[in-house]
């Protein structure tokens, strides 16, 4: 099946720092999801993006199909944007996440 | 996360009980998802379904976990007997609440968090 990789696995910054996270994936797909998981385990939709780029406020993510990969870029983070990031993609395979500290 | 309510949150049972879990999504989508989140990974998709079919369901251990949708809406997630290993995050996701172009734009409840004793 289709693997999923995240990287990096744990980031910690700074709060005001920027930030980028990566998926890369095994195999074409037509469906890419980028969550946050808060610490209450409430999986949280952040970008819906088999393609191109969208933005959110802070947030903002590129998926570049034919390369295989996703990047989520957070800006000017805040601690409220501490948690895991999933990437899932196909038929909603995961990766393994991004555990993401931002320290005030 | 509003339209997919699930039920119980948490629940406690000793090895070799049985369990059973509740999704109730909003209704108006097609397809339902149940995943099992062991702490420190990424979800893992257990089954699949398309209205009341099941698509996939080839990583559900079918000697111990059954599930099944009922009228294309609610559906229930079962575990007998309950293994150590089963202690984990039981998640239900649904598609279909999101307009075109975002069909396939999954959504998920807030779990229910299963420990065997």
């Amino acid at each position: 099946g289709i693997q999923v990789e995240q990287s990096p696995p744990d980031l910690i910054l700074q709060e005001g720092a920027n930030s980028t996270l990566r998926c890369n994936f095994s195999d074409s797909v037509n469906n890419l999801q980028w969550f946050h998981q808060n610490p209450w385990g409430q999986l949280i939709n952040l970008f819906y993006i088999p393609s191109g780029t969208k933005q959110n406020g802070r947030l903002s993510a590129t998926t570049v199909a034919t390369e295989r990969y996703s990047l989520l870029y957070i800006s000017s983070s805040q601690t409220t944007d501490s948690g895991v990031y999933f990437c899932a993609v196909g038929a909603l395979r995961f990766g393994a996440g991004t555990r993401l500290t931002v320290k005030p | 996360e509003a339209g997919v309510a699930q039920s119980p949150r948490y629940k406690i049972i000793e090895k070799r009980q049985s369990v059973a879990f509740w999704c109730n999504p909003i209704s108006g989508h097609a397809t339902l998802y149940w995943y099992q989140q062991i702490l420190g990974q990424g979800p893992k998709l257990l089954i699949q379904f398309q209205n009341n079919g099941v698509v996939d369901d080839s990583q559900l251990p079918k000697d111990r976990f059954s599930a099944e949708r009922l009228k294309g809406v609610d559906s229930t997630l079962k575990i007998q007997p309950a293994k150590l290993e089963d202690s984990a995050v039981y998640l239900c996701a649904v598609t279909g609440l999101a307009g075109p172009p975002s069909y396939n734009e999954q959504f998920f409840g807030p779990g229910t968090r299963l420990t065997v004793l």
